[in-house]
């Protein structure tokens, strides 16, 4: 079955340390996401990716960062820049074309700073 | 601006009871709109779109929207709630930026079903 897969499903970082969290798709979507999850402030887009090799900066990239070598895969960084990663975060992704589609979402990752 | 809106924090329903989930859009151009469900510790799960056509979208578990352009609304509506139906529900619309569109989430609201 297509879809896209996040791992791993929760994470534990100690303060100082870089983690990278992973989001697969096969459902050979152009676009790629990631959003960052807090309770009551819904969702916060970080980074996003329409192609290969290319992505933008969303509301909230200070202290993260990622790479698209893959059509398949966005890997998030939480650097140690990130003063307050501890939420939920989610990848997503989309076609690109003229007709309007939503995003297939990926299950989650829960990261906390311990 | 562009963007979404969901007046309600969390919304409260007994069993049985008809479910509405306001939504309220400002875009420039046509709307095209979409419903979320989240369950805890989960991804967000598509229920419905309206991209064009009849007023009246349905979707997934039941569900359905209306599409009201006077009103700039797209309510969430299901006419006998479950307690199954309890999670976070996001309304989302497309924003263009050039020729490509990405979704604008709103805040999300809270469903609670008490048996």
């Amino acid at each position: 079955d297509g879809g896209i897969t996040q791992s791993p499903k929760y994470l534990f970082r100690k303060e100082g340390q870089n983690v990278t969290l992973s989001c697969e798709q096969n459902l050979n979507h152009d676009a790629m996401y990631w959003y960052r999850q807090d309770p009551g402030q819904g969702l916060r887009l970080i980074y996003y990716s329409q192609i290969v090799n290319d992505f933008q900066k969303g509301d909230i990239a200070e202290g993260y960062s990622v790479s698209r070598e893959k059509k398949e895969s966005f890997p998030l960084t939480v650097t140690s820049a990130q003063k307050n990663p501890t939420a939920f975060y989610l990848c997503a992704s989309s076609i690109v074309g003229q007709e309007p589609t939503g995003y297939t979402f990926g299950s989650g990752t829960r990261l906390t700073v311990v | 601006a562009q963007s979404v809106a969901q007046p309600e924090d969390q919304v409260n329903v007994a069993e049985g009871n008809p479910l509405t989930v306001k939504c309220t859009y400002s875009v420039s151009g046509n709307p095209y709109l979409f419903w979320y469900v989240q369950y805890p510790n989960r991804g967000l799960q598509f229920l419905l779109k309206y991209i064009t056509g009849d007023n009246l979208v349905k979707g997934s578990y039941g569900f359905e929207a209306e599409f009201n352009k006077s009103q700039t609304s797209f309510h969430l509506k299901k006419p006998s709630a479950l307690v199954s139906d309890s999670a976070l529900y996001f309304c989302a619309v497309i924003i263009y930026e050039g020729s490509w569109g990405k979704l604008q989430f709103g805040a999300g609201t809270q469903v609670v079903v008490t048996p």
